[in-house]
């Protein structure tokens, strides 16, 4: 079995300014992470991906995780906030046949 | 065309209609999944095909929920007797690779209202 948490609903940032939105995951073997994007009216986009290559994983636009095993954690940053990254963010954990989803944090970013 | 297409975009339904919803994922690839996603929820998984197989539809809510996939290719999902609960994002993605351990590529989704 395998779950997600993301522990913050919303995130409110100011342009420039860090992110970080947090996801701690359960899994019962080694496993596959991503953290997806949805923005308005738009389908949801792959951010990133760990697959045990790497535990500091960097993404598009700027955006990366790092994979902790120890504290089952798989926290997304940017170092300066655009305000193009106003959108929903969704951390997955993957199984075999299927993508568990978070219930995903809202990035709000103010000029 | 280069991504997952879906279609309708949006559909309004009846309660008690049938509904069909289309996927044309993206050529080639080898998995398929449907996702239904609530208003302000994330999505949540419904069915996965490997080409024609249906190897899992453990997340299909109930009887009334019907996917196949009958050439490897496109997928339908139908909904029988909707009810209002069922309205939602219908989501469709595809992946190159075997299972769920790498990524999947989504359409837009097709949002359905039951009134």
């Amino acid at each position: 079995a395998q779950s997600v948490t993301q522990l913050d609903s919303h995130v409110s940032v100011s342009e420039g300014t860090p992110v970080l939105l947090r996801c701690n995951y359960s899994s019962s073997y080694s496993p596959s992470l991503f953290w997806y994007v949805q923005h308005p009216n738009k389908g949801l986009q792959l951010l990133l991906k760990y697959t045990s290559a790497a535990t500091l994983v960097k993404g598009i636009n700027g955006f990366e995780a790092e994979f902790k095993k120890s504290e089952t954690s798989f926290h997304l940053t940017k170092p300066s906030a655009h305000m193009s990254d106003a959108a929903e963010y969704f951390c997955v954990v993957g199984g075999y046949s299927t993508l568990t989803f978070g219930k995903g944090t809202m990035l709000l970013v103010s000029p | 065309g280069a991504g997952v297409s879906q279609s309708p975009r949006y559909k309004v339904a009846k309660r008690g209609q049938d509904v069909a919803l289309r996927c044309d994922p993206i050529s080639g690839h080898v998995s398929l999944f449907w996702y239904q996603q609530a208003l302000g929820q994330g999505p949540e998984f419904l069915t996965y095909f490997q080409n024609e197989a249906q190897l899992d539809k453990s997340g299909l809510p109930s009887d009334r929920f019907f996917a196949e996939r009958p050439e490897g290719s496109v997928s339908t999902l139908k909904i029988q007797r909707t009810q209002q609960e069922d309205s939602a994002v219908y989501l469709c993605a595809s992946s190159p690779r075997q299972g769920a351990g790498t990524e999947a590529f989504f359409g837009q989704g097709t949002r359905l209202t039951v009134v």
